[in-house]
């Protein structure tokens, strides 16, 4: 099974909301990372987590606070979001972090009003 | 930071016809993937092939990490194929693996 889940699969949300975003995988994988991807463009790493450790922070504004609360479950709260936040948020997942393959959840769809 | 360049950037072919994509980068590599998004976003997995090849039914895919370019071959196209499909590098940065995509290339079967 090579199964990454997110919900939701689309979110509206206001500038003054608070939310979250959900990942999960079941694949026993112990590195999970975070992708936006705006459209018409590839996907750009936001963060990445190890053992449930932050092991990479690509200087993300902090209206965007990771969260891993177990090697299975991987949050991304949202906070105070902008209009340009409005994109495709990828969850992924690998076995290790070197040199393994990194497989992707289906993604939260976020529109800021 | 490293560059990733593939080509062509947009491609439309008749259904059964065969297609080259090709992902140049511009540094050594740990990872290397091959991705296809479907129009809703999904990004499948393909091919993780550092390097040599791999073939998967109709799809195969070559990496020469010595002259830093990877090929994807897609042959008898069919219209489910349509999309864009990125290649992925990745580098050991800061303890962690770091993927980097390249701009992708679009693919549109017509019946």
């Amino acid at each position: 099974d090579t199964e990454v889940t997110q919900t939701p699969k689309h979110l509206v949300m206001g500038m003054t909301n608070k939310k979250s975003l959900k990942c999960e995988q079941h694949m026993g994988h112990r590195a999970m990372y975070w992708y936006k991807q705006k459209a018409k463009k590839p996907p750009e790493l936001m963060f990445v987590y190890s053992y449930e450790k932050l092991s990479i922070n690509e200087s993300v504004p902090s209206r965007f606070s990771p969260e891993c609360p177990n090697s299975s479950l991987l949050n991304l709260h949202l906070h105070a979001l902008q209009p340009e936040d409005s994109a495709l948020y990828l969850c992924a997942s690998s076995q290790g972090l070197l040199a393994n393959e990194q497989f992707f959840g289906p993604g939260t769809r976020l529109t800021v009003l | 930071g490293i560059q990733v360049e593939q080509s062509p950037p947009d491609l439309i072919l008749q259904e059964g016809a065969n297609s080259t994509l090709r992902c140049n980068f511009s540094d050594s590599v740990n990872n290397l993937q091959w991705f296809h998004q479907n129009p809703w976003g999904q990004l499948i997995n393909l091919f993780y092939i550092p390097s040599g090849t791999k073939q998967n039914g109709r799809l195969s895919a070559t990496t020469v990490a010595t002259e830093r370019y990877s090929l994807l071959y897609i042959s008898s196209s069919q219209t489910t194929d349509s999309g864009v499909y990125f290649c992925a590098v990745g580098r050991i940065i800061q303890g962690a693996q770091k993927l980097v995509f390249g701009q992708g290339t679009r693919l549109t079967i017509n019946p």
